[in-house]
C-alpha cells in the first residue's frame, strides 16, 4: 500500500495527558499537511511542511500543539496537556510539487481519532 | 467566517438518476476548487478538480461546473450508483505563502437502490 498512513487510528486519553500521532506520507511527496476535523465540519488546516521545513501554522494550532518532520519524510503531531476540546479526527495529507502546475491535489490518510475523557 | 459553504447537509437520490451537489464560496481569490469523497473511517479521497479559469471539467460519471459570477460550483454524478453513497466535501485552494485548502462542511449523499 503506497498511500498515506497514520498511526494510531484511535487514541483515548485522559485530560491533561500528552499524545503523539504519526503520519507517513506517500514516499515521493515533499509536502505534508495536518488537518483537524470535528463532527459535522470539514477538515480545518493546522500546519504545513515542505520537506523538513514547517512553513505555516494556523492560529488553530495553540502552543500545546507541536509538529515536526525531522528528515522530510514522516511527521509527528504532539498535543500536550490535552483538553476535551481537542477531541477530533486528525488528518494528514501529502502532495508533490510539480513544476509547471500551480497546485497539486492532496492525498489524505485515514486519520487518527482522538477522544479526550 | 465560512468561506466555503455546502448548504445541504444531506441528499437522497435513486440509483441511475443524477446527483447534484452544490457549493458556494465567498473569496474571489480562490484559484482551484476540488471535490473529495469520504467514506466512514477513511480519509477524504480526491475526486475531481477545476481551475478558476474553467467553467466545466468532466471525468467519467463526474462533472464539476463553476459559475464564477455567482461564486457557485456543483458536482454532477450521472448515473448515480449505490457505491457513491458517502460524504462529499467541496474544497477551495488559495495561495497565501503556501497552498491551503478550505473545506465546506460536507453533504451526505445516499443513493437508493
Amino acid at each position: 500500500d503506497t498511500g498515506v498512513s497514520q498511526d494510531p487510528r484511535h487514541k483515548i486519553t485522559k485530560r491533561g495527558q500528552n499524545v503523539t500521532f504519526r503520519c507517513d506520507p506517500i514516499s515521493e511527496h515533499n509536502r505534508l499537511y495536518w488537518y483537524r476535523q470535528t463532527l459535522g465540519q470539514g477538515p480545518e488546516f493546522l500546519t504545513y511542511f515542505q520537506n523538513e521545513a514547517q512553513l505555516e501554522k494556523s492560529r488553530l494550532l495553540s502552543d500545546r500543539f507541536s509538529a515536526e518532520r525531522p528528515k522530510g519524510s514522516f511527521s509527528t503531531l504532539e498535543i500536550q496537556r490535552t483538553e476535551q476540546g481537542d477531541s477530533a479526527m486528525y488528518l494528514c495529507a501529502s502532495s508533490h510539487r510539480t513544476s509547471g502546475r500551480t497546485y497539486n491535489e492532496q492525498f489524505f490518510g485515514p486519520g487518527t481519532r482522538l477522544t479526550v475523557l | 467566517d465560512q468561506q466555503v459553504k455546502q448548504n445541504s447537509p444531506s441528499l437522497s437520490v435513486q440509483e441511475g438518476r443524477i446527483s447534484i451537489l452544490n457549493c458556494d464560496y465567498t473569496n474571489s481569490m480562490f484559484d482551484y476548487f476540488l471535490w473529495y469523497k469520504k467514506y466512514p473511517a477513511e480519509g477524504p479521497t480526491f475526486l475531481i478538480s477545476i481551475s478558476s479559469i474553467k467553467d466545466k471539467n468532466e471525468d467519467g460519471r463526474f462533472t464539476v461546473f463553476l459559475n464564477k459570477s455567482a461564486k457557485h460550483l456543483s458536482l454532477h454524478i450521472v448515473p448515480s450508483q449505490p457505491g457513491d453513497s458517502a460524504v462529499y466535501f467541496c474544497a477551495a485552494s488559495i495561495f497565501s505563502g503556501t497552498y491551503k485548502y478550505i473545506f465546506g462542511t460536507g453533504t451526505r449523499l445516499k443513493v437508493l437502490a
